[in-house]
């Protein structure tokens, strides 16, 4: 496909459970981003990757939140010992390099904690 | 606290009217400002955006215009269409890639 491909688009967990989201960002795109957006809120900012390396993981909420994208394509989101607050549509981005502007979003992840 | 305001949560306007939606924002050191459109089930997709040297920026059936002393900028749908319904978001920006959003204007574009 030519878009951002998350998966998976629902996933529903319990308290305390352990989830991994994953994110396929459009080839040839070396900037990623991780963004959450909670009911009645605009997208706010998670991780940042350019290549392989975490370049600002400052809007991670938590060290239960965790980001990886090991061969700089494909980038999976951690999240341990999931909390009710943690329910959110997390929302993952592309661009190509030196374009911040232009985000390339993917549908999302639908988190619901019960 | 939110740094970017978008008071209207939706907006109602007749096909082939004016659509304008508005922001606001309290961070005098954004320099860069952004509209994202979003449909049901899908991601936000880049519309348009102005950087804080200009006061207009024109794509079409899209103007977006800024004004720094108000800390206020709006966006133009002229005419608005039935598949401009949608959520509209506001986004600022330091010049990179940590950009801070509104909550969004949910737009209905009524035949």
């Amino acid at each position: 496909g030519a878009g951002v491909s998350q998966t998976p688009s629902n996933k529903v967990t319990e308290k305390g459970k352990y989830v991994e989201l994953r994110c396929d960002p459009i080839s040839g795109h070396t900037a990623l981003y991780w963004y959450r957006q909670s009911l009645g809120q605009g997208p706010e900012f998670l991780i940042y990757f350019q290549g392989t390396g975490a370049a600002d993981d400052s809007g991670l909420p938590n060290d239960r939140f965790f980001a990886v994208r090991p061969e700089g394509s494909v980038s999976t989101l951690k999240i341990q010992r999931t909390e009710r607050g943690d329910s959110a549509v997390y929302l993952c981005a592309s661009s190509p390099l030196g374009v911040w502007e232009k985000l390339f979003f993917g549908s999302g992840t639908q988190l619901s904690v019960l | 606290d939110q740094q970017v305001k978008q008071n209207s949560p939706s907006l109602s306007v007749q096909e082939g009217r004016i659509s304008i939606l508005n922001c606001d924002y309290t961070n005098s050191m954004f320099d860069y400002f952004l509209w994202y459109k979003k449909y049901p089930a899908e991601g936000p997709t880049f519309l348009i955006s102005i950087s804080s040297i200009k006061d207009k920026n024109e794509d079409g059936r899209f103007t977006v215009f800024l004004n720094k002393s108000a800390k206020h900028l709006s966006l133009h749908i002229v005419p608005s269409q039935p598949g401009d319904s949608a959520v509209y978001f506001c986004a600022a920006s330091h010049s990179n890639y940590q950009l801070i959003w509104g909550a969004g204007t949910k737009l209905i574009i009524k035949p």
